[in-house]
């Protein structure tokens, strides 16, 4: 049972657009969604994260966007750059979840086109 | 540095042939997990473990062993290879959830890119 569902599988945007990542999940015990980053050749790595509480997180050119009411989130890439072309994977948490707690979502491969 | 490190980061087998790939970190985490990457399956999770001693299966565990007897070195061990187990590995590393952490962030290692023949 995929419980934290990924669209799209890869995403081709030009240079200074918007690139968007949507996902999906299940569980209404989820309270943490982080988003992972993850570049040729290297292990994902945390880039940002939101909380229900709030809809909307932003860092810089990234963003979270987060519905509670359709269990939906996504991420919005503003500006888009080269160096951002990357694999973005959507995860989902319980606080207090264990080494087990964290399910993500199988993956959306960004290319930016200059 | 803070880091986690595997070894080797490629490797080449054959059908069989016990292998065991190594994962260390040195930020003094708690827990630490055993991943594998396929492509349009994303991360799955393969054995994790809570503390020394205490390890659990993930979501694909069938044909993997992990130990875990010092709480920086988690190895994951193949006794007997087989191709569907050509992937990506990668493990991870973080601190237990706590009121003070109250959320699982993940640090990965570089990955082991690993092809059974």
């Amino acid at each position: 049972q995929q419980q934290v569902k990924q669209s799209p599988q890869s995403l081709i945007v030009q240079k200074g657009g918007i690139s968007i990542i949507n996902c999906a999940y299940e569980n209404t015990a989820f309270d943490y969604f982080p988003w992972y980053q993850q570049f040729p050749g290297k292990g994902p790595a945390l880039l940002i994260a939101i909380r229900p509480d709030v809809s909307e997180k932003k860092e810089g050119r990234f963003t979270i966007s987060f519905n509670k009411s359709a269990k939906q989130f996504s991420l919005h890439i503003m500006d888009s750059q080269p160096g951002d072309s990357a694999t973005y994977f959507c995860a989902a948490s319980k606080s207090g979840g264990g080494a087990d707690g964290l399910t993500f979502g199988k993956g959306t491969h960004l290319i930016i086109q200059p | 540095e803070a880091q986690v490190t595997q070894n080797p980061r490629y490797l080449i087998t054959v059908t069989g042939k016990k292998l065991t790939v190594t994962c260390s970190q040195n930020m003094n985490h708690e827990y630490m997990s055993w991943y594998r990457q396929d492509p349009g399956l994303g991360l799955r999770q393969i054995y994790y473990s809570m503390n020394v001693e205490v390890t659990d299966k993930g979501d694909v565990p069938e044909g993997y062993k992990v130990s875990r007897k010092e709480k920086r070195n988690f190895p994951l061990i193949l006794e007997s290879p087989s191709p569907n187990q050509t992937s990506l590995y990668f493990c991870a590393s973080s601190f237990p959830t706590s009121g003070r952490v109250p959320y699982n962030e993940q640090f990965f290692g570089p990955g082991t890119r690993l092809t059974v023949l």
